[in-house]
C-alpha cells in the first residue's frame, strides 16, 4: 500500500507569496490530520478532517491559513499571504477509524519543508 | 486541557547501557503512542498503547502505560548506534474526537559508540 503522500516536498518562496501544501491520504483512511513542526513549537495539530468534513481548526494560527479536503483522497494547505515565521515541516497523517477506538495510529507522510524568505 | 510531558528532552548515552524515556500526561486517557522521528524525516510508528498496564516490545525498545499514574515509559535495553534518534510519545484526547493526538516535545536520543 502507498503511505501518505505530500507534495511539494520542499517550498522555497519570497513572503506574501501564496503557498499551497498537497495530501493524498492512505486510501480507505477517513481521518485527515495536518501538523506542523518547528523547534521552537514542537509538533502541532492545525487541523483534522473526518470524512472529509472539518472537525477541528483550533489550531490554524491565523486567517492565513486554510485547508480543504474536497474528496476522500486529496486535502490541501493554504496560506495566503505568506510570512517568514510560516517556515516550517508541515505533515499530513492519516487514520482509519475503527470500532477499537484509537487503536489505528496515525500514519505520517513525508512533509513538506516550507521555507519563507 | 490535557498537556503531555516528556523527559528527558536530550538524552546521551552510550553503547550498550540501558535507560528509560518518561511520558506523563495531565487528563484521563487510555490510549497512547509512541513514534520515532530519524533526522528530516517522517514520523514513525512504534507502539500503540491501548490500556491500562499494556506492555510492548519491539527488539530493545519496551514500551508501558500505566493509566492510573498518567504515565508511559519507553525503556530502551543494550543501545546501540541505529536507536539514534528522537522519540515522541501522543495522547489521545479523551474528550476529543478519535485519533485527536496530543505530542509531547520529544526525546532526542544520542547514542555513542
Amino acid at each position: 500500500d502507498a503511505g501518505v503522500i505530500q507534495s511539494p516536498r520542499h517550498e522555497v518562496t519570497e513572503m506574501g507569496q501564496e503557498v499551497t501544501l498537497r495530501c493524498k491520504p492512505i486510501s480507505g483512511h477517513d481521518y485527515l490530520f495536518w501538523y506542523r513542526q518547528t523547534m521552537m513549537r514542537g509538533l502541532e495539530l492545525l487541523i483534522y478532517f473526518n470524512n472529509n468534513v472539518p472537525i477541528d481548526d483550533s489550531g490554524m494560527p491565523e486567517d492565513r491559513f486554510s485547508a480543504k479536503m474536497p474528496n476522500a483522497s486529496f486535502s490541501t494547505l493554504k496560506i495566503q499571504p505568506s510570512e517568514p515565521r510560516d517556515s516550517a515541516v508541515y505533515f499530513c497523517a492519516s487514520s482509519r477509524a475503527s470500532r477499537w477506538r484509537g487503536n489505528q495510529p496515525q500514519h505520517f507522510g513525508d512533509g513538506t519543508r516550507l521555507s519563507i524568505l | 486541557e490535557l498537556k503531555v510531558e516528556q523527559n528527558p528532552l536530550f538524552l546521551s548515552m552510550q553503547e550498550g547501557k540501558n535507560y528509560t524515556i518518561y511520558c506523563n500526561y495531565s487528563t484521563t486517557s487510555d490510549r497512547l503512542y509512541w513514534y520515532r522521528q530519524d533526522p528530516g524525516k517522517s514520523l514513525e510508528s512504534l507502539f500503540v498503547l491501548l490500556s491500562n498496564g499494556a506492555v510492548k516490545q519491539e527488539g530493545r525498545l519496551m514500551a508501558s502505560l500505566d493509566t492510573k499514574a498518567r504515565l508511559s515509559t519507553l525503556h530502551i535495553t543494550a543501545a546501540v548506534h541505529d536507536l539514534s534518534a528522537t522519540y515522541f510519545c501522543a495522547v489521545e484526547n479523551y474528550g476529543g474526537s478519535q485519533g485527536n493526538l496530543i505530542f509531547g516535545k520529544g526525546t532526542k536520543l544520542s547514542v555513542k559508540p
